[in-house]
């Protein structure tokens, strides 16, 4: 199972909304985590079950979608949030990573 | 509070080997799932390789099947990864991961990551 992300890359201010697309290749069901990577750090978890939050993950963050087409949604992106937010599918038993999108600083 | 210490990572030749180690603390280790996720200089995550609480069953990328293997120790709360016939490309930061729960491969808790370049 091959997945996209999209963007790849993006440039937003502190305050905006800020929505990320991972598209699987066949349908996953609801089995797609969401990651958050900063430089240097390992990855956190942010979302799984594609919309349940994490314990400790800020209600910024959101997660929908289902089947195909899942969507990460930060509302009121702050200074901590530019990073680089990843998808994974762990549907069949390949728990295949997105590429990637990097959030930055406009 | 829940650690992962990875070890065992360094400078190997070409068709080398290594064993990486993952030692945890902070939690029971045989109640989790545990994976291995690697992540090349400068590109995204990649998924290696999983195994369950008890070992029952493991899940490997088609990149290092054959390869790669994963197993666990519950009695020394250790995770590890054989590393055979290793290649330049698998020069990587390689993370150890916990499973949300015996069942569950989403990673809650990760290491901090250890170092693997393959070089002559």
């Amino acid at each position: 199972i091959q997945l996209t992300q999209s963007p790849s890359s993006l440039s937003a201010s502190v305050g905006d909304r800020v929505t990320i697309t991972c598209r699987a290749s066949q349908d996953i069901s609801s089995y797609l985590a969401w990651y958050q990577q900063k430089p240097g750090k390992a990855p956190k978890l942010l979302i799984y079950g594609a919309f349940t939050l994490q314990s400790g993950v800020p209600s910024r963050f959101s997660g929908s979608g289902s089947g195909t087409e899942f969507t990460l949604t930060i509302n009121s992106l702050q200074p901590e949030d530019f990073a680089t937010y990843y998808c994974q599918q762990l549907n069949k038993y390949e728990f295949t990573f997105g590429p990637g999108t990097k959030v930055d600083i406009k | 509070e829940v650690q992962l210490v990875e070890s065992g990572g360094g400078l190997v030749k070409p068709g080398g080997s290594l064993r990486l180690s993952c030692a945890s603390s902070g939690f029971t280790f045989n109640r989790f799932s545990m994976s291995w996720v690697r992540q090349a200089p400068g590109k995204g995550l990649e998924w290696l390789s999983s195994i369950s609480s008890s070992s029952n069953f493991i899940y490997d990328a088609d990149s290092v099947k054959g390869r790669f293997a994963i197993s666990r120790d519950n009695a020394q709360n250790s995770l590890y990864l054989q590393m055979n016939s290793l290649r330049v490309e698998d020069t990587a930061v390689y993370y150890c991961a916990r499973g949300l729960n015996s069942g569950s491969y989403y990673m809650d808790y990760w290491g901090q990551g250890i170092q693997v370049t393959v070089s002559s």
